[in-house]
């Protein structure tokens, strides 16, 4: 079985810090791993994946995230928070083969202050 | 290009009542997926479609829960009789690309927020 563990359901950092969300992850298998933001009345859009390339994935929107496979973690970083970045993040994961279906961790609401 | 929507954005509902949820993916995306959010939990798998077929329904919680994708365009979750717990956010996500390609991305609608009284 596969699970993902977000550290911190709510995150707040300064406008220009950078932004470090939390993801670890469980799987019995090399996984494939994705972070997901939801912005409000939105659905989910994709941040950016893993998906066994580059252990280190840019995303959009200035995000990225190291795949660190001795620590089984995918954090996501910006170097510098916009009040726009304002949403919920989700890290989630799959097998690579078998069975498609995302699993998803709790979520991490970030708020930026002015 | 539309995305995946859904309707409707909220419902309210009491408890035994009826509710049907709809998701129209992308135009041409074979796979389309259900997936459920609990209020303060993780987001679920509920179901697969690929085309109008179940690929996997392992996630959906009882036969209260009736899934449908008929020609393979729309899809829709009928709850019935809903219970309390059955409140939340359900998600729909379609995925194009080659059969079984899991680095496929899939894309989300914005969700229906359904509450049970």
């Amino acid at each position: 079985a596969q699970s993902v563990t977000q550290l911190g359901s709510h995150v707040s950092v300064s406008e220009g810090a950078l932004v470090l969300l939390r993801c670890n992850y469980s799987s019995s298998v090399p996984p494939y791993l994705f972070w997901y933001v939801q912005y409000p009345n939105q659905g989910l859009q994709l941040l950016l994946k893993y998906t066994s390339a580059a252990t280190l994935v840019k995303g959009i929107n200035g995000f990225e995230a190291e795949f660190k496979k001795s620590e089984t973690s995918f954090h996501l970083t910006k170097p510098s928070a916009h009040m726009s970045d304002a949403a919920e993040y989700f890290c989630a994961v799959t097998r690579p083969f078998g069975n498609e279906k995302l699993t998803f961790g709790t979520g991490t609401r970030l708020t930026i202050i002015p | 290009e539309a995305g995946v929507t859904q309707f409707p954005s909220h419902s309210v509902i009491e408890k035994g009542q009826t509710v049907t949820l709809r998701c129209d993916p992308i135009s041409g995306h074979d796979n389309l997926y259900w997936y459920r959010r609990v209020m303060g939990k993780e987001i679920k798998f509920l179901l697969h479609f690929v085309k109008e077929s179940k690929q996997d329904e392992s996630g959906m919680p009882n036969n209260r829960f009736l899934a449908e994708r008929t020609g393979g365009t729309y899809s829709t979750l009928k709850v019935q009789p809903a219970e309390l717990e059955d409140s939340g956010v359900y998600f729909c996500a379609s995925r194009g690309g080659v059969a079984g390609d899991r680095t496929d991305t899939q894309y989300f609608g914005p969700g229906t927020r359904l509450t049970v009284l």
